[in-house]
């Protein structure tokens, strides 16, 4: 059973407007969160982080915001830039244990 | 060093072969993990090692095996496989605590052939 998804396997956004990735969870003892971004051939690169004592957390052009009572969490960046196309996963974990990935979402942006 | 390394980058071998993939991390991270990713597919958990010891194997085939040598290695031993274990393998560490620090080698891509 997925216990992490992310229900839009792409998205496109022009270049300079905000890119929105979302991600929602089953388990509600899931207390940590990651984004990490994936290119073709290369392992996950940690994005950004949240734990579940906050609903935002920013660095930069990425910000992650977390929804506990619905559990969802979402990505925004802005500017999107090209060089932002990738994949996307959202990760989340309980109790410091291992995580349990979503099913990415693959980004593009265009020039 | 804040790399997780992963040898080989590529891999090609035949349903008969045995091969080794190797992983090592210079950061002291006391947890280490062996994903499968598919195409289009999230990573998926195949072992976890904390302090060395195998402290979880998520019904893994048996022509899959791990080693962790010492806190700095790990290694995944093929035998047999498939043409449908052709994946992007990748390997993690972390602290003993995966929210203190979660880092992922850049995987090897095994083909079966």
């Amino acid at each position: 059973d997925q216990q992490v998804k992310q229900n839009s396997p792409s998205l496109s956004v022009q270049e300079g407007r905000i890119s929105i990735l979302n991600c929602d969870y089953t388990n509600s003892m899931f207390d940590y969160f990651l984004w990490y971004k994936k290119y073709p051939a290369e392992g996950p690169t940690f994005l950004i982080s949240i734990s579940s004592i906050k609903d935002k957390n920013e660095d930069g052009r990425f910000t992650v915001f977390l929804n506990k009572s619905a559990k969802h969490l979402s990505l925004h960046i802005v500017p999107s830039q090209p060089g932002d196309s990738a994949v996307y996963f959202c990760a989340a974990s309980a109790f410091g244990n291992q995580f349990y990935f979503g099913t990415g979402t693959s980004l593009t942006v265009i020039p | 060093d804040t790399e997780v390394t992963q040898t080989p980058k590529h891999l090609v071998m035949g349903m008969t072969n045995k091969k080794s993939l190797k992983c090592e991390q210079h950061m002291g991270h006391r947890a280490m993990y062996w994903y499968k990713q598919k195409a289009k597919k999230p990573p998926e958990l195949m072992f976890v090692y904390s302090y060395e010891k195998l402290s979880i194997n998520e019904s893994v085939p048996s022509r899959f095996s791990p080693e962790c040598p010492n806190s700095s290695l790990l290694n995944l031993h093929l035998h047999a496989l498939q043409p449908e274990d052709s994946a992007l393998y990748l390997c993690a560490s972390s602290q003993a605590r995966v929210t203190d620090g979660y880092t992922f080698g850049s995987g090897t891509r095994l083909t079966v052939v």
